[in-house]
């Protein structure tokens, strides 16, 4: 099945530096990636949606200049979390989508627990 | 727009029960329904989908739904619970079309032994 890979899994950094995540779609072709925010106990938050080649769009509230996306082929996208201050600790989780296919589905990475300390 | 609506933040059921876990959304278009378990730290895991097709919708682990257009829910439901279900589950709902999907606040089940 359709699998897309995350990482790093866990990361602890400085508050004031910037933490880079990836995701691949490892066996299709992610021709958009959802990217989501998960405070603990709690649900999936939507914060973006990139479409390869495309500028993403951004959640209303999410901050454009300290979430960088980047979808620059169809098997990466890449979140960037700029200046991290400790209240950007959280869970961060992709989501990889190709519609046009036959097995239409979202495909989640494993997320990435951030820490700034 | 979407919505989703998970009836219960908490359930707890003994090993070898039903487990019943409510979802219902609202949609201003034919939805595309999910349902996925999450174990701590780790991604989702699709346990089943409905799109198009049957109502009745089976998923991996023994679990099955049912889309219920004029109640407009999509229950979960499996037989037996076993100790391994324990986690959160989280219901879904997309427009069809490249849209992401809006998820409920989540269902934590817990298996009593």
């Amino acid at each position: 099945g359709a699998v897309v890979s995350q990482h790093p899994s866990r990361v602890i950094c400085k508050s004031g530096t910037s933490v880079k995540i990836e995701c691949r779609s490892l066996d299709f072709q992610a021709t958009t990636m959802f990217w989501y925010r998960q405070f603990p106990k709690q649900s999936l938050m939507l914060m973006a949606t990139s479409n390869e080649g495309s500028k993403a769009t951004y959640e209303q509230g999410v901050e454009k200049d300290k979430f960088l996306i980047n979808h620059a082929s169809l098997t990466l996208s890449t979140l960037t979390v700029t200046s991290a201050h400790p209240e950007d600790s959280s869970f961060y989780i992709c989501s990889g989508n190709n519609p046009g296919t036959e097995n239409y589905g979202y495909t989640f990475g494993s997320g990435t627990r951030l820490t700034v300390v | 727009a979407q919505s989703v609506t998970q009836l219960g933040s908490h359930v707890s059921v003994s090993e070898g029960a039903l487990v019943l876990l409510r979802c219902n959304y609202s949609s201003s278009v034919p939805p595309y329904l999910f349902w996925y378990v999450q174990y701590p730290n780790q991604g989702l895991q699709l346990l089943l989908k409905y799109t198009t097709g049957a109502t009745l919708v089976k998923g991996i682990n023994g679990f099955e739904a049912e889309f219920k257009k004029s109640e407009t829910s999509f229950h979960l439901t499996k037989p037996s619970a076993h100790m391994s279900d324990a986690a959160e589950y989280f219901c879904a709902v997309s427009a069809r079309g490249n849209t992401p999907l809006v998820f409920g606040k989540g269902t934590r089940l817990s298996v009593i032994a």
